[in-house]
């Protein structure tokens, strides 16, 4: 049984451009979690979402930010307009159901030149 | 908001040797606590957790104390072995809902 899986595992962006991180949840698993760990930091929620529904983003930025999870295929968490303040470690986590353990995926590390 | 903290950056330790990591919280409304451990370059790796209604969980070499009243859990290794070199998290939540919130963590290093 595959765990959570992320990619790319590494992503370089200029200033100004798109990224586009995606996460593969565990099989049988349809709650997603966003998470983003800054340098020297812990973990800090971003959003939640169930299939085709963002159930609570109140850890998003207002502005750049979005994320999905289509009926079809991974989530997606998209940042435009990238800024140097956005390299960090994005950490995509899945559970069956919203109160039970969240596993992780090995993340992706992002560095905004 | 410093609602959790892990106040020990670093923590080493001899192999064989007892590991004790600390987490403080500040939240009443935290119910279920979780530790996660990391390997560098990898995701959190769920380790071990603890409901509030237990002041104690065991799993192997590993073995969590909660303390309600201080507001403080802890979690202990023993024997502490290399492979349990990583950076630890504790993740406090309140049951029913889906929002860790994460210590800064704690770097352990068990020393051969």
């Amino acid at each position: 049984n595959a765990g959570v899986m992320q990619n790319p595992r590494h992503l370089v962006r200029r200033r100004g451009q798109e990224a586009r991180l995606r996460c593969s949840p565990m099989k049988g698993h349809s709650h997603v979690y966003w998470y983003r760990q800054l340098p020297e930091e812990g973990l800090k929620f971003m959003v939640y979402l169930q299939k085709e529904n963002i159930i609570d983003e109140s850890g998003m930025p207002k502005e750049r930010f979005s994320a999905e999870f289509p009926k079809e295929g991974p989530s997606i968490l998209r940042i435009q307009q990238v800024v140097r303040g956005d390299s960090a470690a994005y950490f995509c986590a899945s559970s069956p159901t919203s109160y039970e353990t969240q596993y992780f995926g090995p993340g992706t590390r992002l560095l905004v030149l | 908001d410093q609602q959790v903290k892990q106040n020990s950056p670093s923590l080493s330790v001899q192999e064989g040797r007892i590991s004790i990591l600390n987490c403080d919280y500040t939240n009443s409304m935290f119910d279920y606590f979780l530790w996660y451990k990391k390997y560098p370059a990898e995701g959190p790796t769920f380790l071990i957790s603890i409901s509030s209604i237990k002041d104690k969980n065991e799993d192997g070499r590993f073995t969590v104390f909660l303390n309600k009243s201080a507001k403080h859990l802890s979690l202990h290794i023993v024997p502490s072995q290399p492979g349990d070199s990583a950076v630890y998290f504790c993740a406090p939540t309140t049951s029913g809902t889906y929002k860790y919130i994460f210590g800064t963590g704690t770097r352990l290093k068990v020393l051969a």
